[in-house]
Protein backbone atom coordinates (compact mmCIF):
# COMPACT_ATOMS: atom_id res chain seq x y z
CA UNK A 1 0.00 0.00 0.00
CA UNK A 2 1.08 3.69 -0.59
CA UNK A 3 2.71 5.71 2.30
CA UNK A 4 3.02 9.59 2.56
CA UNK A 5 5.18 10.77 5.37
CA UNK A 6 5.71 13.88 6.20
CA UNK A 7 8.07 14.47 9.35
CA UNK A 8 7.65 17.64 10.13
CA UNK A 9 4.97 18.26 12.16
CA UNK A 10 5.47 21.86 12.36
CA UNK A 11 8.06 24.82 11.00
CA UNK A 12 8.58 28.45 11.24
CA UNK A 13 10.05 30.82 8.44
CA UNK A 14 10.43 34.84 8.96
CA UNK A 15 8.38 36.84 6.99
CA UNK A 16 10.21 37.40 3.19
CA UNK A 17 12.38 34.45 3.61
CA UNK A 18 12.11 30.97 1.67
CA UNK A 19 11.14 27.91 3.71
CA UNK A 20 10.94 23.46 2.69
CA UNK A 21 8.19 21.46 3.62
CA UNK A 22 9.61 17.66 3.02
CA UNK A 23 7.31 15.11 1.75
CA UNK A 24 7.89 11.06 0.91
CA UNK A 25 5.97 8.51 -0.24
CA UNK A 26 6.81 5.18 -1.25
CA UNK A 27 4.72 3.01 -3.80
CA UNK A 28 5.62 0.57 -6.24
CA UNK A 29 3.48 2.79 -9.14
CA UNK A 30 4.81 4.33 -12.03
CA UNK A 31 1.67 6.41 -12.77
CA UNK A 32 0.65 8.92 -10.03
CA UNK A 33 0.26 12.38 -9.42
CA UNK A 34 1.17 14.53 -6.26
CA UNK A 35 -0.14 17.56 -4.48
CA UNK A 36 0.42 19.60 -1.77
CA UNK A 37 -2.86 21.48 -0.23
CA UNK A 38 -3.19 24.34 2.31
CA UNK A 39 -5.43 23.90 5.38
CA UNK A 40 -5.58 27.57 6.84
CA UNK A 41 -7.43 27.92 10.26
CA UNK A 42 -11.20 27.94 7.91
CA UNK A 43 -10.10 24.57 7.37
CA UNK A 44 -10.77 24.44 3.85
CA UNK A 45 -8.35 22.18 1.75
CA UNK A 46 -7.08 24.76 -0.84
CA UNK A 47 -4.81 23.09 -3.71
CA UNK A 48 -1.50 24.54 -4.25
CA UNK A 49 0.82 23.11 -6.38
CA UNK A 50 0.45 19.38 -8.47
CA UNK A 51 3.26 17.25 -10.28
CA UNK A 52 2.70 14.67 -12.44
CA UNK A 53 4.41 11.74 -12.39
CA UNK A 54 5.64 11.51 -15.58
CA UNK A 55 7.02 14.82 -15.86
CA UNK A 56 10.27 15.47 -14.79
CA UNK A 57 10.25 19.12 -15.32
CA UNK A 58 9.39 20.38 -11.41
CA UNK A 59 5.92 21.99 -10.86
CA UNK A 60 5.84 26.03 -9.95
CA UNK A 61 2.35 28.18 -9.20
CA UNK A 62 4.06 31.77 -8.53
CA UNK A 63 5.88 31.85 -4.78
CA UNK A 64 5.44 27.81 -4.81
CA UNK A 65 7.51 25.24 -6.21
CA UNK A 66 8.33 21.98 -5.94
CA UNK A 67 11.50 19.02 -5.83
CA UNK A 68 10.20 16.00 -7.14
CA UNK A 69 12.82 13.52 -6.82
CA UNK A 70 11.21 10.68 -8.46
CA UNK A 71 14.20 7.69 -7.77
CA UNK A 72 14.29 9.00 -4.03
CA UNK A 73 10.46 9.29 -3.93
CA UNK A 74 10.54 12.89 -2.35
CA UNK A 75 8.33 15.33 -3.57
CA UNK A 76 9.19 19.17 -1.13
CA UNK A 77 7.65 22.24 -1.69
CA UNK A 78 9.45 25.23 -1.53
CA UNK A 79 7.55 28.66 -0.67
CA UNK A 80 9.58 31.43 -1.23
CA UNK A 81 9.27 35.08 -0.19
CA UNK A 82 6.81 34.00 2.61
CA UNK A 83 3.50 35.99 3.64
CA UNK A 84 1.68 36.19 6.97
CA UNK A 85 -1.09 34.70 4.53
CA UNK A 86 1.03 31.45 3.72
CA UNK A 87 0.59 30.68 7.46
CA UNK A 88 -1.67 27.03 7.38
CA UNK A 89 -1.95 23.37 7.61
CA UNK A 90 0.27 21.66 4.74
CA UNK A 91 -0.72 18.82 3.57
CA UNK A 92 1.39 16.45 0.75
CA UNK A 93 -1.30 13.68 -0.80
CA UNK A 94 -0.88 10.73 -3.53
CA UNK A 95 -3.26 9.63 -6.00
CA UNK A 96 -2.72 6.17 -6.61
CA UNK A 97 -2.95 4.33 -10.19
CA UNK A 98 -6.41 3.26 -10.75
CA UNK A 99 -7.90 0.83 -8.38
CA UNK A 100 -9.77 -2.53 -9.38
CA UNK A 101 -12.93 -0.64 -8.68
CA UNK A 102 -12.13 1.88 -11.45
CA UNK A 103 -10.99 4.91 -9.32
CA UNK A 104 -8.04 6.35 -7.75
CA UNK A 105 -6.99 7.01 -3.94
CA UNK A 106 -6.07 9.86 -2.85
CA UNK A 107 -3.52 9.22 0.04
CA UNK A 108 -2.80 12.36 2.53
CA UNK A 109 -0.03 12.38 4.62
CA UNK A 110 0.46 14.00 8.32
CA UNK A 111 0.62 17.25 7.31
CA UNK A 112 3.19 20.75 8.71
CA UNK A 113 1.84 22.92 10.56
CA UNK A 114 3.67 26.30 8.95
CA UNK A 115 4.06 29.20 10.91
CA UNK A 116 4.97 32.79 9.52
CA UNK A 117 6.92 35.01 11.75
CA UNK A 118 6.70 39.22 11.46
CA UNK B 1 -21.12 28.25 -8.71
CA UNK B 2 -20.04 24.84 -8.81
CA UNK B 3 -18.45 23.04 -5.98
CA UNK B 4 -19.33 20.79 -3.42
CA UNK B 5 -21.62 21.41 -0.21
CA UNK B 6 -21.22 19.99 2.97
CA UNK B 7 -23.88 20.14 5.56
CA UNK B 8 -24.24 21.24 8.68
CA UNK B 9 -21.41 22.63 9.16
CA UNK B 10 -21.38 21.99 13.38
CA UNK B 11 -23.29 18.53 14.55
CA UNK B 12 -23.80 17.52 18.00
CA UNK B 13 -24.65 14.08 18.29
CA UNK B 14 -25.77 11.69 21.73
CA UNK B 15 -23.88 8.69 22.34
CA UNK B 16 -25.62 5.63 20.89
CA UNK B 17 -27.68 7.66 18.19
CA UNK B 18 -26.81 7.65 14.29
CA UNK B 19 -26.16 11.04 12.20
CA UNK B 20 -25.96 11.25 8.51
CA UNK B 21 -23.82 14.36 7.43
CA UNK B 22 -24.77 15.78 3.86
CA UNK B 23 -22.20 16.23 0.50
CA UNK B 24 -23.50 17.65 -2.54
CA UNK B 25 -21.16 18.54 -5.55
CA UNK B 26 -22.61 19.69 -8.84
CA UNK B 27 -18.70 19.62 -10.52
CA UNK B 28 -20.12 16.71 -12.62
CA UNK B 29 -17.48 14.22 -10.72
CA UNK B 30 -17.84 10.86 -10.94
CA UNK B 31 -15.69 9.68 -8.07
CA UNK B 32 -16.88 11.01 -4.06
CA UNK B 33 -14.78 10.51 -1.17
CA UNK B 34 -14.70 11.15 2.54
CA UNK B 35 -12.38 11.69 4.86
CA UNK B 36 -11.89 12.00 8.69
CA UNK B 37 -9.27 14.79 10.19
CA UNK B 38 -7.82 13.90 13.93
CA UNK B 39 -5.39 16.56 15.21
CA UNK B 40 -2.30 14.96 14.42
CA UNK B 41 -3.57 12.33 11.76
CA UNK B 42 -4.22 14.06 8.52
CA UNK B 43 -6.86 13.01 6.68
CA UNK B 44 -8.02 9.42 6.66
CA UNK B 45 -10.55 8.33 4.02
CA UNK B 46 -13.69 6.53 5.10
CA UNK B 47 -15.09 5.45 2.02
CA UNK B 48 -14.73 6.05 -1.85
CA UNK B 49 -16.97 5.81 -4.86
CA UNK B 50 -16.48 6.28 -8.44
CA UNK B 51 -20.32 5.38 -10.20
CA UNK B 52 -24.02 5.34 -8.55
CA UNK B 53 -24.39 2.31 -6.22
CA UNK B 54 -21.47 1.58 -5.94
CA UNK B 55 -18.40 2.02 -3.29
CA UNK B 56 -15.49 0.91 -1.45
CA UNK B 57 -14.15 0.89 2.17
CA UNK B 58 -11.10 2.86 2.88
CA UNK B 59 -8.74 2.66 5.49
CA UNK B 60 -10.95 3.51 8.50
CA UNK B 61 -14.94 2.49 7.85
CA UNK B 62 -15.69 0.41 10.41
CA UNK B 63 -18.74 2.38 12.11
CA UNK B 64 -19.43 4.11 9.28
CA UNK B 65 -21.76 3.36 5.97
CA UNK B 66 -22.44 5.33 2.75
CA UNK B 67 -25.41 5.45 -0.28
CA UNK B 68 -24.64 6.87 -3.79
CA UNK B 69 -27.91 6.50 -4.97
CA UNK B 70 -26.94 9.85 -7.53
CA UNK B 71 -23.76 11.03 -9.04
CA UNK B 72 -24.19 14.03 -6.80
CA UNK B 73 -24.62 12.82 -3.27
CA UNK B 74 -22.95 10.89 -1.31
CA UNK B 75 -24.20 11.00 2.38
CA UNK B 76 -22.20 9.40 5.23
CA UNK B 77 -24.03 7.87 7.96
CA UNK B 78 -21.92 7.53 11.24
CA UNK B 79 -23.69 5.10 13.15
CA UNK B 80 -23.10 3.99 16.90
CA UNK B 81 -20.99 1.41 16.26
CA UNK B 82 -18.03 4.29 15.37
CA UNK B 83 -16.71 4.14 19.15
CA UNK B 84 -14.82 7.57 18.20
CA UNK B 85 -16.34 9.44 16.28
CA UNK B 86 -15.84 13.36 17.58
CA UNK B 87 -13.62 14.97 14.59
CA UNK B 88 -13.57 16.92 11.22
CA UNK B 89 -14.96 15.26 7.92
CA UNK B 90 -14.25 16.53 4.64
CA UNK B 91 -16.15 15.62 1.49
CA UNK B 92 -14.69 15.85 -1.55
CA UNK B 93 -14.55 15.09 -5.35
CA UNK B 94 -12.44 14.23 -8.32
CA UNK B 95 -12.93 12.81 -11.82
CA UNK B 96 -9.45 11.99 -14.11
CA UNK B 97 -10.44 13.49 -17.31
CA UNK B 98 -10.51 17.33 -16.31
CA UNK B 99 -8.40 19.47 -13.78
CA UNK B 100 -5.31 17.81 -13.58
CA UNK B 101 -6.86 14.98 -11.46
CA UNK B 102 -7.33 17.43 -8.52
CA UNK B 103 -9.62 16.37 -5.54
CA UNK B 104 -11.76 19.19 -4.64
CA UNK B 105 -13.20 19.84 -1.09
CA UNK B 106 -15.95 20.15 0.73
CA UNK B 107 -15.89 23.00 3.52
CA UNK B 108 -15.98 19.98 6.27
CA UNK B 109 -18.94 19.28 8.90
CA UNK B 110 -17.56 19.30 12.63
CA UNK B 111 -19.18 16.21 14.71
CA UNK B 112 -19.20 16.50 18.29
CA UNK B 113 -20.69 13.73 20.51
CA UNK B 114 -22.26 15.01 24.21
Amino acid sequence: AQTVTQSQPEMSVQEAETVTLSCTYDTSESDYYLFWYKQPPSRQMILVIRQEAYKQQNATENRFSVNFQKAAKSFSLKISDSQLGDAAMYFCAYRSARTTSGTYKYIFGTGTRLKVLA
Amino acid sequence: DGGITQSPKYLFRKEGQNVTLSCEQNLNHDAMYWYRQDPGQGLRLIYYSQIVNDFQKGDIAEGYSVSREKKESFPLTVTSAQKNPTAFYLCASSTPRASGNTIYFGEGSWLTVV
